[in-house]
């Protein structure tokens, strides 16, 4: 079936750690989303792609990294910058000129 | 600049009432699309319904219908006949076309209730 992954679907982190989190999908699209949503809240960017090896800044993009090597994969890494990362994470993704975006179930991400 | 509120944060309906989720939306564009999606406790976001600017007809699915006015800026949802399975958060979101593809904005969303 077609369809956007993500892995893990909870990840812990402890202070000072970078963890990375898995995006793949196998619709064929070209662009590529990452949003942060915390509680009660909507979701909110933090980078997109819209072609391999390319990708820009959201709205909040600082304390995390991106890379876009492959058009399937879209890999998020939270890094040590980031002081308040925990939050639900969910991936999403576009055919290349179509605004409709489709996501995957999320991750969820734990601070200890 | 662009903006999505919708200003209902949880609503609570007993089931088979109707209940309407209303999106007011902001933009300075003349070509944009609304949207809504669902988010079942699961948490992943369901697509149920794109809108662009130039069609302001209403649609009905099922038990769910929109109502897009450019007039007031709105874009609301109502549901029919609500059952226990429509729980869920809502969202509706607007997207523009910039330099780096579409931008899409969410609101905060509202948190339905249905009771059996």
């Amino acid at each position: 079936d077609g369809g956007i992954t993500q892995s893990p679907k909870y990840l812990f982190r402890k202070e000072g750690q970078n963890v990375t989190l898995s995006c793949e999908q196998n619709l064929n699209h070209d662009a590529m989303y990452w949003y942060r949503q915390d509680p009660g809240q909507g979701l909110r960017l933090i980078y997109y792609s819209q072609i391999v090896n390319d990708f820009q800044k959201g709205d909040i993009a600082e304390g995390y990294s991106v890379s876009r090597e492959k058009k399937e994969s879209f890999p998020l890494t939270v890094t040590s910058a980031q002081k308040n990362p925990t939050a639900f994470y969910l991936c999403a993704s576009s055919p290349r000129g179509r605004e409709t975006q489709y996501f995957g179930p999320g991750t969820r991400l734990l601070v200890l | 600049a662009q903006k999505v509120t919708q200003a209902q944060t949880e609503i609570s309906v007993v089931e088979k009432e109707d209940v309407t989720l209303d999106c007011v939306y902001e933009t300075r564009d003349t070509t944009y699309y609304l949207f809504w999606y669902k988010q079942p406790p699961s948490g992943e976001l369901v697509f149920l319904i794109r809108r662009n600017s130039f069609d302001e007809q209403n649609e009905i699915s099922g038990r769910y219908s929109w109502n897009f006015q450019k007039s007031t800026s709105s874009f609301n949802f109502t549901i029919t006949a609500s059952q226990v399975v429509d729980s869920a958060v809502y969202f509706c979101a607007l997207s523009e076309v910039n330099t780096g593809g579409f931008k899409t904005i969410f609101g905060a969303g509202t948190r339905l209730f249905v009771k059996a």
